[in-house]
């Protein structure tokens, strides 16, 4: 089955900071997804990729569809107190159409 | 704009018990999914739904059932709870499948004793 490794496992960051997330897989992958979860609520949707190289942004944060299609990572600039919480990659498309693979997660902790 | 709904938000069921995790999404969505989340190992997706009438398994389908009979709704049933279903549920919708992204509820904790 497919590999999909998301790293670092958390982080402990200064306000003001930068934070780079990434995710990698052994399976190429059509969408890269990036979420967002606080404490007791569900994932939040934060930058949606489709096509491969690409690099959007939103706001402080950047992310970018590798051009193998096998990865992605997400950068934060300027880190703020609320961006703490857990970041998600979820890859879909390729061999899994129809369904979302989530990584293991990096939470993040920002200290003022 | 209610988006995802899941009731309820807590429960606590003993070794044995039945119950059914409720799910309804007011935006028309095809897709729906059950996920459960447990600590160090993000999102599993359990089952899921391309439309009503159609359900699939995903990849931690065990002792978890599905049906969509509806659009809006997409319950998920735990026939005989045990320990290892303690988890964080969650279920999301989305316009349709391929990548699409999903919009998830809060989340229902289960805790089975």
């Amino acid at each position: 089955g497919q590999q999909l490794n998301q790293s670092p496992q958390s982080m402990f960051i200064q306000e003001g900071e930068d934070v780079s997330m990434n995710c990698t897989s052994s399976s190429i992958f059509n969408t890269w997804l990036w979420y967002k979860q606080e404490p007791g609520e569900g994932p939040v949707l934060l930058i949606a990729l489709y096509k491969a190289g690409e690099l959007t942004s939103n706001g402080r944060l950047t992310a970018q569809f590798g051009i193998t299609r096998k990865d992605s990572f997400l950068n934060i600039s300027a880190s703020i107190p609320s961006d703490v919480g857990i970041y998600f990659c979820a890859p879909s498309g390729g061999t899994s159409y129809g369904k979302l693979t989530f990584g293991q997660g990096t939470i993040l902790t920002v200290h003022p | 704009n209610a988006g995802v709904t899941q009731t309820p938000k807590f429960q606590v069921l003993k070794t044995g018990q039945s119950m059914t995790l409720q799910c309804a999404q007011d935006m028309n969505h095809e897709y729906m999914s059950w996920y459960r989340q447990d600590p160090g190992m993000g999102l599993r997706l359990i089952h899921y739904s391309v439309g009503a009438g159609i359900t699939d398994q995903g990849e931690v389908p065990n002792g978890y059932n599905v049906s969509r009979s509806t659009t809006e709704d997409f319950p998920l049933r735990l026939l005989s709870a045990a320990p290892s279903q303690t988890s964080v549920y969650f279920c999301a919708s989305s316009r349709r499948p391929g990548g699409q992204p999903q919009h998830f509820g809060d989340g229902t904790r289960l805790s089975i004793l």
